[in-house]
């Protein structure tokens, strides 16, 4: 059974740019959520999804920051335009139908560099 | 506020010791509590996850101890080998949310 999967691994670019960060999660699983982490907060909840509604998106910092699942095997995570202060190990995560009284499944990240 | 804190930070053991990782949190109304492995670069991999209503929960040479009323979880590792070196990681769930410690970074000697 695949794991979460994430794309890119890795992703540099210049600030201002867009960038797009793409998780599919384990088949069959109906929360999906977004972390970021980074050496000064550690790992930090952006984002969730259940049923691919987003249910709570306090987590997100800024408006530069937006987040969708069309549909059940793929989400992005998108920053627009895009500061150096972004540059973290972003992470995708999954958990099935009963999310409660189930381990999250983590993805294995994208490593994110603004220049 | 929901808070979490490990200790110690950092600890570097010789192989073969008994290990005690420490996680605490406030407020304890959660639904369980994970602990994780982080390699360096890599994604992180769930260890054991205990329910509330658990007191511990055991894989392998790893045990979980929960004591829901006071907030704290303690991660036991017996018979340490080089191959348990990364960081610890525990994250209490309060509803879907999990929010994480800042981790207790492992070295394992040979």
């Amino acid at each position: 059974d695949a794991g979460v999967i994430q794309s890119p691994r890795h992703e540099v670019t210049e600030m201002g740019q867009e960038v797009t960060l793409r998780c599919k999660p384990i088949s069959g699983h109906d929360y999906l959520f977004w972390y970021r982490q980074t050496m000064m907060r550690g790992l930090e909840l952006l984002i969730y999804f259940n049923n691919n509604v987003p249910i709570d998106d306090s987590g997100m910092p800024e408006d530069r920051f937006s987040a969708k699942m069309p549909n059940a095997s793929f989400s992005t995570l998108k920053i627009q335009p895009s500061e150096p202060r972004d540059s973290a190990v972003y992470f995708c995560a999954s958990s099935p139908i009963d999310g409660l009284n189930q381990p999250q499944h983590f993805g294995d990240g994208t490593r994110l560099s603004i220049l | 506020k929901q808070e979490v804190t490990q200790i110690p930070a950092a600890l570097s053991v010789p192989e073969g010791e008994n290990l005690v990782l420490n996680c605490s949190f406030t407020d304890s109304a959660i639904y369980n509590l994970q602990w994780f492995r982080q390699d360096p670069g890599k994604g992180l991999t769930s260890l054991l996850l205990i329910q509330s209503s658990q007191r511990e929960q055991t894989s392998g040479r790893l045990n979980a101890s929960l004591d829901k009323s006071s907030g704290r979880s303690t991660l036991y590792i017996a018979a340490s080998q080089p191959g348990d070196s990364a960081t610890y990681l525990c994250a209490p769930r309060w509803t879907y949310k999990y929010i994480f410690g800042t981790g207790t970074r492992l070295k394992v000697l040979a």
